[in-house]
């Protein structure tokens, strides 16, 4: 089974604080994905990478940063947390080929607090 | 500008019966399409899948069908059990993408009524 971990399932933080979310998975997958779940909004990208050091944009990119140094690792940082970033973090990821290429595993999530 | 829509925030249906969750789009490169049920505070999870070369895939009680012509795709599960009761999700991408992440509708509550 695929197994994707984020390090917290629930974070408060200050205004201002910088913030890291950590995922895992275990699966050698090479591409992984951070997304925020938001009432009404669905799942936006914030960004995605192929491979170890690779980086892309996703939809909405402001406010964070992005570090994969190894390929089971992909983390999220928040430099400055603000209010508005008050949401639920879903990581997640995938492997390109295969039999179900694209067919993305999600881990359990983080909700962030932001006050 | 939204490529996958779920225009149904929510829909109730009795225990026992058929949900229907639909989903629309406007990509014709699409030609891969999920569906992912998610529980409250935990992440989605993969119920099942499409290719366009195929108009129907069943796995139990779960069928998604798929219309080209209309860039329709449609999710049936019967018959409906109250552990269903989640928020669905509809997802595409074009294959052979390599990297291209998949895009989302932002979902329907589905509420099954015992």
């Amino acid at each position: 089974d695929v197994k994707v971990t984020q390090s917290s399932r629930y974070l408060v933080k200050r205004t201002g604080e910088k913030v890291f979310l950590e995922c895992v998975q275990d699966m050698d997958h090479e591409n992984m994905f951070w997304y925020r779940q938001d009432p009404g909004l669905g799942l936006r990208l914030i960004y995605f990478s192929y491979d170890v050091k690779m980086k892309e944009k996703g939809d909405i990119p402001e406010g964070y940063s992005v570090s994969r140094e190894k390929k089971e690792r992909f983390s999220l940082i928040l430099e400055s947390a603000s209010t508005n970033q008050t949401s639920m973090y879903l990581c997640a990821s995938s492997q390109s080929g295969g039999a179900l290429p694209d067919t993305q595993y999600f881990g359990p999530g983080t909700r962030l607090t932001v006050l | 500008d939204q490529q996958v829509k779920q225009n149904s925030p929510s829909l109730s249906v009795q225990e026992g019966r058929i949900s229907i969750l639909n989903c629309d789009y406007t990509n014709s490169m699409f030609d891969y399409f999920l569906w992912y049920k998610k529980y409250p505070a935990e992440g989605p999870t993969f119920l099942i899948s499409i290719s366009s070369i195929k108009d129907k895939n069943e796995d139990g009680r779960f069928t998604v069908f798929l219309n080209k012509s209309a860039k329709h795709l449609s999710l049936h599960i019967v018959p409906s059990q109250p552990g269903d009761s989640a928020v669905y999700f509809c997802a595409a991408s074009h294959l052979p993408s390599g990297n291209t992440p998949l895009v989302f509708g932002k979902g329907t509550r589905l509420s099954v009524i015992a």
